[in-house]
């Protein structure tokens, strides 16, 4: 059973530029979460969609931002980057909003 | 808005011996997870606690939950270098049918000889 793809897996932007980063969640799972990881904050939620709908999101200004497609694949996009905005994000997939996550690999994030 | 703190946040750990590490959370939920992560890595699924006084085991790993307590162990029997790793717990959270996990900082296991 495949599991949870998140492309691309490093890339590097310039601040003001946009990045948009994909997650294909494990086949049968209909919610996506997106994190945001770095060693001074940790692990932080951004959002989660459940069948095309954000559900829930997390404390990031509105240049975060993110979409669900019927089959469940996700994008998220940050506007404008910031240095600060260099991180690991990581996608994670649950068949429902209150089952188990399985993580993918990450997109690493590097804003110059 | 919830906390959850782990500690310690690193641990050097002699091959061979016990451990145990805590997480503690400060609101109330009966769902906790443990995840693994090397260097470099994602973040590997190790345990689900779903009810109070759940205790799950996994080779040299056991994991409890005490939801009165609000706390978190993970217990380390006789440890070996392949355990090196940063452990996170995370505290599931519902408003209606949303839920998000809040993880702790990660306590960053070093097994040495």
């Amino acid at each position: 059973k495949a599991g949870v793809t998140q492309t691309p897996r490093y890339l590097i932007k310039t601040r003001g530029q946009q990045v948009t980063l994909s997650c294909s969640p494990i086949s049968g799972h209909r919610s996506v979460s997106w994190y945001q990881q770095t060693p001074g904050q940790g692990l932080q939620f951004l959002f989660e969609y459940f069948s095309e709908t954000q559900r829930n999101k997390g404390n990031f200004p509105g240049r975060f931002s993110g979409r669900q497609f019927s089959n469940s694949r996700s994008e998220m996009n940050v506007s404008t980057l910031e240095l600060g905005d260099s991180a690991l994000y990581l996608c994670a997939s649950s068949y429902d909003s209150t089952g188990e996550l399985f993580f993918g690999e990450g997109s690493r994030l590097t804003v110059l | 808005e919830l906390k959850v703190e782990q500690n310690p946040l690193f641990l050097s750990m002699q091959e061979g011996k016990n451990y145990t590490i805590y997480c503690n959370y400060s609101t109330t939920s009966d769902r906790l997870y443990w995840y693994r992560q090397d260097p470099g890595k994602s973040l590997e699924s190790l345990f689900v606690l779903l009810s109070n006084g759940a205790v799950k085991q996994e080779g040299r790993l056991m994991a409890s939950l005490d939801t009165k307590a609000r706390l978190s162990t993970l217990h380390i029997t006789a440890a070996v270098h392949d355990l090196s790793a940063t452990y996170f717990c995370a505290v599931a959270t519902y408003t209606g049918a949303n839920s998000k996990l809040t993880f702790g900082k990660g306590i960053t296991l070093s097994v040495r000889p």
